[in-house]
């Protein structure tokens, strides 16, 4: 009975390296959601993604970020030339495409840039 | 305005008592409510969802939705010490989008 999956769980990188965020939804799910997590703060939504889609990105800063989620294996979450502003939680959730998108979140991915 | 306000708390009941938590949205053509439950360090837990206007029950939780006033709430009865954690309300985005617009989340702390 596997949930939403992320790895790695922890990420430590100095600035200007790139980060790589991956998720597995839960079986059966279709629709996968990037979420951030700020220090003391609520999460923000980034991107919606579907395979091979980008259904939403208003979430996602211009420069840097970008996602994808191909037809074989997990959503990806890629951060490039990081810098210490991007140290968050960042959470995957994942939801069917029927019935009222419930949204179950997986364990997140907690990034430290140095 | 935010978009989802939430008091940051924290709120403090004791244990066995019935812990109120509070929401207000600004778009009134939202349709979808939620509230999470996340303990420190971890992941938003969904404990709840309602969708209709009057009170959903599931256990020792009541979810309320009122949309003439915009307004959603979480009533926990018994509370207990393991339901210390921050409660997170989260609103679907109208207009056909799936996003989920949270609030920053209300600290509940039950004391023995």
């Amino acid at each position: 009975n596997a949930g939403v999956m992320q790895n790695p769980r922890h990420l430590v990188r100095r600035r200007g390296q790139e980060a790589r965020l991956r998720c597995s939804p839960m079986k059966g799910h279709s629709h996968v959601y990037w979420y951030r997590q700020l220090p003391e703060e609520g999460l923000k939504f980034m991107v919606y993604l579907q395979k091979e889609n980008i259904i939403d990105e208003s979430g996602m800063p211009k420069e840097r970020f970008s996602a994808e989620f191909p037809k074989e294996g997990p959503s990806i979450l890629r951060i490039q030339q990081v810098v210490r502003g991007d140290s968050a939680a960042y959470f995957c959730a994942s939801s069917t495409e029927l019935g009222n998108n419930e949204q179950f979140f997986g364990p997140g991915t907690r990034l430290t840039v140095l | 305005q935010k978009e989802v306000e939430q008091n940051s708390g924290p709120l403090s009941v004791p244990e066995g008592a019935i812990a109120s938590l509070n929401c207000t949205y600004s778009d009134r053509g939202s349709q979808s409510f939620f509230w999470y439950r996340q303990y420190s360090g971890k992941s938003p837990e969904l404990i709840m969802f309602i969708y209709s206007n009057g009170d959903k029950e599931d256990g020792r939780f009541t979810a309320q939705l009122n949309k003439a006033s915009q307004y959603v709430s979480l009533l926990i009865r018994d509370s207990q010490p393991s339901d210390s954690a921050t409660y997170l309300c989260a609103v679907r985005a109208p207009g056909g989008y799936n996003k989920l617009i949270f609030g920053a989340g209300t600290r509940l702390a039950v004391h023995p």
